[in-house]
């Protein structure tokens, strides 16, 4: 049980473009997910909450209208990188609780931008 | 703001031998505190946790954890290292903010195992 799900797997994508990483749920209703950046060999960087139905709070730092972060229903919350740029390549991990401390991580998407 | 210090971003041990994985955090409330294991280009996998109750955790794969209060520390063990357990290993405490249990993890430990 608890399983995290994401798709892509990993994208290459042009300067400019946008990307959509999507997040599931497979088999529990998940209150709040959440997204993590993972740079090489680093640890994870949170950087922001989204809860069903309402709007993502973000971290400190992160670009609200650069990461675009959706939660349409209690399995699904999609993450956009608007205008991708090189420096936005990076492991994207997302996360889903449902309604409890223990978050359960999907497997990421490897971002590399051109 | 808590923080959490995984003592030693490297570790080798050798197969067989008692792995000790270290992890301190800063709190005057003793949190939630998590360990998870992830392998090369992979999510995270919960090893194990501590909420309440007994203070010795015993989760997957043969690791377990401590929680002590008095040195605010939750290291992780395994009495036997297998070639299988490389991996980078992130300890994570949780705080909650309007509800909601937000993670603060570790700088990870990366463990390599020897022949």
């Amino acid at each position: 049980g608890a399983v995290v799900s994401q798709h892509p797997s990993w994208v290459i994508c042009k300067s400019g473009t946008s990307v959509k990483i999507e997040c599931r749920s497979l088999d529990f209703q998940a209150t709040t997910m959440f997204w993590y950046r993972q740079f090489p060999k680093q640890s994870l960087m949170l950087m922001a909450t989204s809860n069903e139905g309402s709007k993502a709070t973000y971290e400190q730092g992160v670009e609200k209208d650069k990461f675009l972060i959706n939660h349409a229903s209690l399995t699904l919350s999609t993450l956009t990188v608007t205008s991708a740029h090189p420096e936005d390549s990076s492991f994207y991990i997302c996360s889903a609780t449902a309604q409890g401390e223990t978050q359960y991580f999907g497997p990421g998407t490897r971002l590399l931008v051109l | 703001a808590q923080s959490v210090t995984q003592l030693g971003s490297h570790v080798s041990v050798s197969e067989g031998a008692l792995v000790l994985l270290r992890c301190n955090y800063s709190s005057s409330v003793p949190p939630y505190l998590f360990w998870y294991v992830q392998y090369p280009n992979q999510g995270l996998q919960l090893l194990l946790k501590y909420t309440t109750g007994a203070t010795l955790v015993k989760g997957i794969n043969g690791f377990e954890a401590e929680f002590k209060k008095s040195e605010t520390s939750f290291h992780l063990t395994k009495p036997s290292a297998h070639m299988s357990d490389a991996a980078e290993y992130f300890c994570a405490v949780s705080e909650t903010t309007s509800g909601t249990y937000k993670y603060i993890f570790g700088t990870g430990t990366r463990l390599k195992v020897l022949a």
